[in-house]
């Protein structure tokens, strides 16, 4: 079985801070995906990696960066938090053949909170 | 742009009874369309996975429709049980450069079984 995981289940921070979540995966999967999911709005694409160093930004990349120094491992950075970026962090992977039926795993999800 | 629309929002039900959830879509040219599971603070897991050129799709009690021409998919749940309590997402992949990465995910429906 796929396993995707992160760090921390829940994470509590402060305005300013910086914040780093990290993605594990244990398939050798070439892509890798960081979303953020609120309320009403469905999982939004922030950024995602389909080599390692190779990064493309997603929809909503603002305030945000990534690091993929490995190929099983997708850091998520904050580089200096802010409340609205209070949200549930979903990390995934996926084997990246270019195939239609080329599936996402996801991990549990991380709930941050900024205070 | 592209939309995913999800109805209903959500949805009570007894224990045994039947379901259908709704998914519209706007995304085009279209790739494959997916339905996912999510179980409250959890990843979501994938259900089904169709391509533009299939009809349905099943998995066990879950069978998935799409019809290309008019845009539309429905999950059907047979014999829910309390464990089908989740949110069902829907997820439409456009044809890109990239494969799959792309992905426009509906809001899902919020499914409540109750004994």
């Amino acid at each position: 079985d796929v396993k995707v995981t992160q760090s921390s289940r829940y994470l509590v921070k402060r305005t300013g801070e910086k914040v780093f979540l990290e993605c594990v995966q244990d398939m050798d999967h070439e892509n890798m995906f960081w979303y953020r999911q609120d309320p009403g709005l469905g999982l939004r694409l922030i950024y995602f990696s389909y080599d390692v160093k190779m990064k493309e930004k997603g929809d909503i990349p603002e305030g945000y960066s990534v690091s993929r120094e490995k190929k099983e491992r997708f850091s998520l950075i904050l580089e200096s938090a802010s409340t609205n970026q209070t949200s549930m962090y979903l990390c995934a992977s996926s084997l990246g053949v270019g195939s239609p039926t080329d599936t996402q795993y996801f991990g549990p999800g991380t709930r941050l909170t900024v205070l | 742009k592209n939309q995913v629309e999800q109805s209903p929002q959500s949805l009570i039900i007894l224990e045994g009874k039947n379901c259908t959830l709704q998914c519209n879509y706007t995304v085009s040219p279209f790739s494959n369309l997916r339905w996912y599971k999510q179980d409250t603070g959890r990843g979501p897991v994938s259900l089904t996975i169709m391509t533009f050129s299939e009809n349905t799709k099943s998995n066990g009690r879950y069978t998935a429709t799409l019809d290309a021409d008019t845009k539309q998919s429905s999950l059907h749940i047979t014999a829910s049980q309390l464990s089908d309590s989740a949110s069902y997402i829907c997820v439409v992949s456009p044809i890109s450069n990239f494969g799959n990465e792309k992905l426009t995910f509906g809001t899902g429906t919020r499914l409540t079984i109750i004994p």
